[in-house]
């Protein structure tokens, strides 16, 4: 079994919708919690982090994490074709070093 | 990505050729990173280094060596190359300051082994 397992898509949506994008993991031990985006030809960039439990939002973005059923979401509320990219979930014991990455959900938003 | 540098961007070889993928950064960081992106596994590491002195192996070195020129500078080496190394590789930097320490990744070099 992975270690951090994520849906693998791929999803598309129409312009509007609101996105869900889920992983669960193993290691109960997992302090930091991370979403990146990556497009297409392009490296992973930090979308956003969240440190133990709990809700995190920025602008369209919404991060939760639940510690008891390890599971994290991220939420993107009134998705734009900008947003199609392939979201990785991470997560570290410790302050970022040594991360374990889901293998990415592709996301296609369509106008 | 463009404080991050790799090159090649692409490269193509033989199984049992060395070959070296380089990375540069103007970022200033001390600590850099290796990874490989293959599909439905994520991004994997396979080195880091906290400063010019320090490497450390990752989740799956074997089959790779490291070199840290310096600061700026951090090479992956692959010395008898094999198919399955074919990946993406990844290059990040990172700062240990203050709050959460982000990484900043490359755009990647997207390797093929024949």
């Amino acid at each position: 079994q992975k270690e951090v397992e994520q849906d693998p898509g791929p999803l598309s949506v129409p312009e509007g919708a609101i996105v869900s994008l889920n992983c669960t993991y193993s290691n109960s031990a997992f302090q930091y919690f991370m979403w990146y985006r990556q497009y297409s030809r392009k490296g992973p960039e930090l979308l956003m982090y969240t440190y133990s439990s709990g809700n995190k939002e920025d602008g369209r973005f919404t991060a939760q994490v639940d510690k008891s059923s390890k599971y994290i979401s991220l939420f993107i509320r009134d998705s734009q074709p900008s947003d199609s990219a392939t979201y990785l979930c991470a997560m570290s014991l410790l302050n970022n070093n040594d991360m374990r990455f889901g293998a990415g959900t592709r996301l296609t938003v369509k106008p | 990505d463009a404080d991050v540098t790799q090159t090649p961007r692409n490269r193509i070889t033989k199984t049992g050729k060395r070959i070296m993928l380089e990375c540069s950064q103007t970022k200033g960081h001390d600590r850099m990173y290796w990874y490989r992106q293959d599909p439905g596994l994520g991004l994997r590491l396979i080195y880091y280094s906290f400063d010019v002195k320090d490497i450390n192996k990752g989740e799956i070195s074997d089959g790779y060596s490291v070199s840290r020129q310096a600061q700026a500078k951090f090479s992956l080496s692959l010395e008898s190359a094999i198919p399955n190394q074919t990946a993406l590789y990844f290059c990040a930097t990172s700062d240990p300051g203050l709050g959460y320490e982000t990484q900043y990744f490359g755009p990647g070099t997207r390797l093929l082994v024949l």
